[in-house]
């Protein structure tokens, strides 16, 4: 069935230091990978996102790799800064059937340190 | 444009009672989906609306429910609550429900609390 796993779930880095998320899933279907980041008291917000399609997709400090063989898709964030401080969820669907559900990974609380 | 919205944004019950929560797309967008928000179970699929008709649901009780109307509003129902079910709710409006790559736009939640 539809099953994703994040880690790690919680990540301390100094400011300007890189931060990695991983997240794993065990439904070859999948093929739409977005990743929302949810500020203390915030809505979740896409950040990023990548399709089966593609390996890799970058957006200034943000990129996101896939692996479709070994069934995993990362989240990096280079030149952290306080702000980047929150909860990122990675999330998972297939696209083409008749619904927009989501699959949630557990999410990752990332501490930027200035 | 605005964005999607919630009311209300917190709701107090007790054990037992009801509740309904609201959830107004972004106009044009004619797919929400409810999302439960926990600590422990992180972001958990509830249901999807599209054109008034439930596309998908998650597995949750019956005692979950929700409709969506003409206009793409929704509104999901939580009847006999229990102390579980103390969450924040989330919906989640989109252009269509599947069949292509669409984002995901999440109001501000409903946060409930159940004593």
């Amino acid at each position: 069935g539809e099953n994703v796993e994040q880690h790690p779930s919680t990540l301390s880095v100094q400011e300007g230091d890189s931060a990695v998320i991983k997240c794993t899933y065990s439904d070859s279907a999948s093929n739409y990978f977005p990743w929302y980041k949810q500020e203390l008291g915030k809505r979740p917000q896409l950040i990023i996102d990548i399709r089966s399609n593609v390996g890799e997709k970058k957006d200034q400090r943000i990129a996101v790799t896939l692996n479709k063989t070994a069934k995993h898709f990362s989240l990096h964030i280079t030149e952290t800064q306080p702000e980047d401080s929150a909860v990122y969820f990675c999330a998972l669907t297939t696209v083409g059937g008749a619904t927009n559900k989501l699959i949630f990974g557990t999410g990752t609380l990332l501490a930027v340190q200035p | 444009k605005a964005g999607v919205t919630q009311t209300p944004r917190y709701l107090i019950k007790t054990r037992g009672q009801q509740v309904t929560l609201s959830c107004s797309p972004i106009s044009g967008h004619r797919s929400v989906s409810w999302y439960q928000q926990t600590p422990g179970q992180g972001l958990q699929f509830l249901f999807e609306y599209f054109s008034e008709t439930q596309r998908n649901k998650g597995n949750f009780p019956g005692r979950f429910s929700g409709r969506q109307f003409s206009n793409s509003r929704s509104e999901m129902n939580v009847s006999t609550l229990e102390l579980g079910d103390s969450a924040l709710y989330l919906c989640a409006s989109s252009l269509t429900a599947g069949g292509g790559y669409n984002e995901q736009f999440f109001g501000p939640g409903t946060r409930l609390t159940v004593l």
